[in-house]
């Protein structure tokens, strides 16, 4: 069985400071990592996936297979980052499967 | 030009009543999706079609039936709803192995 876990619910952040926002799966597989994004009142969004290894809005994301996580950071946190943040793990067996953490809520305080 | 449309956004009813949500999508994907997104804002997949072809039903009740009648709808109908089934229903579509495009979600609100 796949699984995401998002061990914080909420999470806040002064503006300007590092943030990090954690994410560890299981999976017996091969999996493709994904972050996706929800701002205020607009849709889910694609952020990042690992296998694109590009930053988005400054946000980078690291699979590190011996550890099982994909954590979100970005050096310096901007007040337009506060949404709520959702890890996803998709299998390879093609049936596209698409599993989401709980979901992190980031604040950045101004 | 919206990519994924859902209908309607709001939805309040009574126990017992049956209702459907349609989805619509204009980017030309083969796959499309239901989500489910409780009042702790876990989001869990209820069913995935593929070229109007059911391929993934995560035991989900069978008063919930999807029903795809070409690639680009793929509509929800709930039989005698629940208190529980209270929650936003999100529509997503995508490419095989491509990024999740997704609707507004539509808020469902049993009485």
């Amino acid at each position: 069985a796949q699984r995401v876990t998002q061990p914080e619910k909420l999470l806040s952040v002064f503006k300007g400071a590092p943030v990090e926002l954690k994410c560890n799966y299981s999976y017996s597989g091969s999996p493709e990592l994904f972050w996706y994004v929800q701002y205020s009142r607009q849709r889910l969004q694609l952020l990042l996936r690992h296998i694109s290894r590009e930053s988005i809005k400054g946000f980078t994301a690291d699979l590190n297979k011996g550890e099982t996580s994909f954590h979100l950071k970005k050096p310096f946190a901007q007040e337009e980052d506060s949404a709520m943040y959702y890890c996803a793990l998709r299998n390879n067996f093609g049936n596209e499967k698409l599993t989401f953490g709980t979901g992190t809520r980031l604040t950045i305080i101004p | 030009d919206t990519a994924v449309s859902q209908t309607p956004k709001y939805l309040v009813t009574q126990m017992g009543n049956d209702k459907s949500i349609k989805c619509e999508q204009n980017l030309g994907h083969d796959t499309m999706y239901w989500y489910k997104q409780d009042s702790k804002k876990f989001l869990k997949i209820m069913f995935s079609y593929n070229n109007k072809e059911l391929i993934i039903n995560e035991t989900v009740p069978n008063r919930f039936s999807p029903k795809s009648p070409d690639k680009a709808h793929l509509n929800l109908h709930i039989n005698s709803l629940e208190l529980g089934d209270s929650a936003v229903y999100f529509c997503a579509s995508s490419h095989v192995a491509g990024e999740l495009f997704f609707g507004e979600g539509s808020r469902l609100t049993v009485l």
